[in-house]
């Protein structure tokens, strides 16, 4: 299995300030069909996921513009412009090139 | 805007079967991966399994192949079974549409 390692394991983020969060996949998760297939969640207290970015850098649809992702082959980041109250929660990264899709183990974000 | 609605047994005894099942609403049932998630106490999110319309599976081999993810194509609804559960599959269970739509999450707890 590709192994996913999220770092840092919780962050505390005074609103309006920027955060980002490290994913870490244990092999390139570039695919022969040209894609990168790493993914960003949020996972809201006693809510379903939410899938913020697909592909490395693709905002899902209605993920506002302060949601940004880069990296490429087995460094990826997740990048908040400014983060605010609605944004807590734990984030999660996922691999979707090999079967089982693995996540990392997720950053928990609190705001200050 | 599809809609995941999902239901099944929350309590069961260790040996028993979980069955959960997920109807879709709005948007076509099929083009799609049918997903089943789970996230246990103080853990992360673990991929199930998935099936497209026609009933071509995958599996996560961590469950030993305890796992079956059915499709109903004429109710527009796809289901859950794990057998033999014992306490380390209580967790909250997520349906969705590939990784971008998810229902609500139930609530299993595997308990003598």
């Amino acid at each position: 299995d590709i192994v996913m390692t999220q770092t840092p394991l919780s962050l505390s983020v005074t609103p309006g300030q920027p955060a980002s969060i490290s994913c870490k996949s244990s092999q390139s998760l570039l695919h022969s069909d040209g894609k990168t297939h790493l993914y960003w969640f949020l996972h809201k207290a006693g809510q379903s996921p939410q899938l913020l970015i697909y592909e490395v850098s693709s905002r899902f649809s209605g993920v506002p513009d302060r949601f940004s992702g880069s990296g490429s082959g087995t460094d990826f980041t997740l990048n908040i412009g400014r983060v605010e109250a609605e944004d807590v929660g734990v984030y999660y990264c996922m691999q979707g090139k090999h079967l089982p899709l693995t996540f990392g183990g997720g950053t928990k974000v609190e705001i200050k | 805007q599809v809609q995941l609605q999902q239901w099944g047994a929350g309590l069961l005894k260790p040996s028993e079967t979980l069955s959960l099942t997920c109807a879709v609403y709005g948007g076509s049932f099929t083009d799609y991966y049918w997903t089943w998630i789970r996230q246990s106490p103080g853990k992360g999110l673990e991929w199930i399994g998935d099936s497209n319309d026609s009933g071509n599976t995958n599996y996560n081999p961590s469950l030993k192949s305890r796992a079956t993810i059915s499709v109903d194509t004429s109710k527009n609804q796809f289901s859950l079974k794990l057998t033999s559960v014992t306490a380390a599959d209580t967790a909250v269970y997520y349906c969705g549409r590939g990784i971008s739509r998810w229902g609500q999450g139930t609530m299993v707890t595997v308990s003598s």
